[in-house]
């Protein structure tokens, strides 16, 4: 079952903007994970928040988790040509070990 | 460190033929994730391993579909006989589970069935 769904589908802005991707999900968890797939590429874990934290800083990357709302969101500051990827967030499906991701946020920066 | 190894990246096959695709998770880790990911579908979960024994395989969508893992440093996914609509690209991922779980992936094998 889907857990994570990214919003919007997909995203073009212009190198030095920043991004905002956002993932709402059902079921309460413990963790949220955001990955990267460049295309052609396998997925790369990001950044894991856990449901006790509000916000994570990784870099250029920032990510907040409202369990209240279901909702995290990942912000990309100052983009650069090379962020454009798909991005997905995932969440472990109850106790388990299984992530489900979402479908995804296509972005695109250009130079 | 290697990463997750796949093999091969590429198999184009025809409807019928028997499909071996294999993984190496990165040493020490003890979970491995077979997916599958296609445009319509996004990427699904397969099968799971922990420490070399099936823990979910809800996801393989039938009988075709197999997979094992023999040992702590090989797994393979089976699919016979093949279909055009197994056309996908196959990720294989490892973690070493400690309550949190970042898994790591491999290159993927892009499966064309004609």
């Amino acid at each position: 079952s889907q857990q994570g769904e990214e919003d919007p589908q997909a995203l073009s802005i212009q190198e030095g903007e920043n991004a905002t991707m956002n993932c709402s999900y059902k079921t309460s968890i413990n963790n949220l994970q955001w990955y990267r797939q460049n295309s052609g590429r396998g997925l790369v874990h990001l950044i894991l928040i856990r449901s006790n934290e509000r916000e994570k800083h990784s870099g250029r990357l920032r990510v907040t988790l409202d369990t209240s709302k279901k909702s995290s969101s990942l912000l990309i500051t100052a983009s650069r040509a090379a962020d454009t990827a798909s991005y997905f967030c995932a969440t472990p499906q109850g106790g388990s070990e299984k992530l489900v991701f979402g479908k995804g946020t296509k972005l695109t920066v250009n130079p | 460190d290697a990463g997750v190894i796949q093999s091969p990246r590429h198999e184009v096959t025809e409807m019928g033929q028997e499909v071996t695709l294999r993984c190496k998770p990165i040493s020490g880790h003890n979970s491995l994730f077979w997916y599958r990911q296609t445009m319509m579908r996004g990427l699904e979960l397969l099968i799971y391993f922990n420490n070399n024994v099936p823990i979910d395989d809800s996801g393989m969508p039938e009988d075709r579909f197999s997979a094992k893992m023999p040992n702590a440093s090989f797994s393979t996914l089976k699919i016979q006989p093949s279909e055009p609509r197994d056309s996908a690209v196959y990720f294989c991922a490892s973690s070493l589970y400690q309550g949190d779980n970042e898994q790591f992936f491999g290159p993927g094998t892009r499966l064309t069935v004609l």
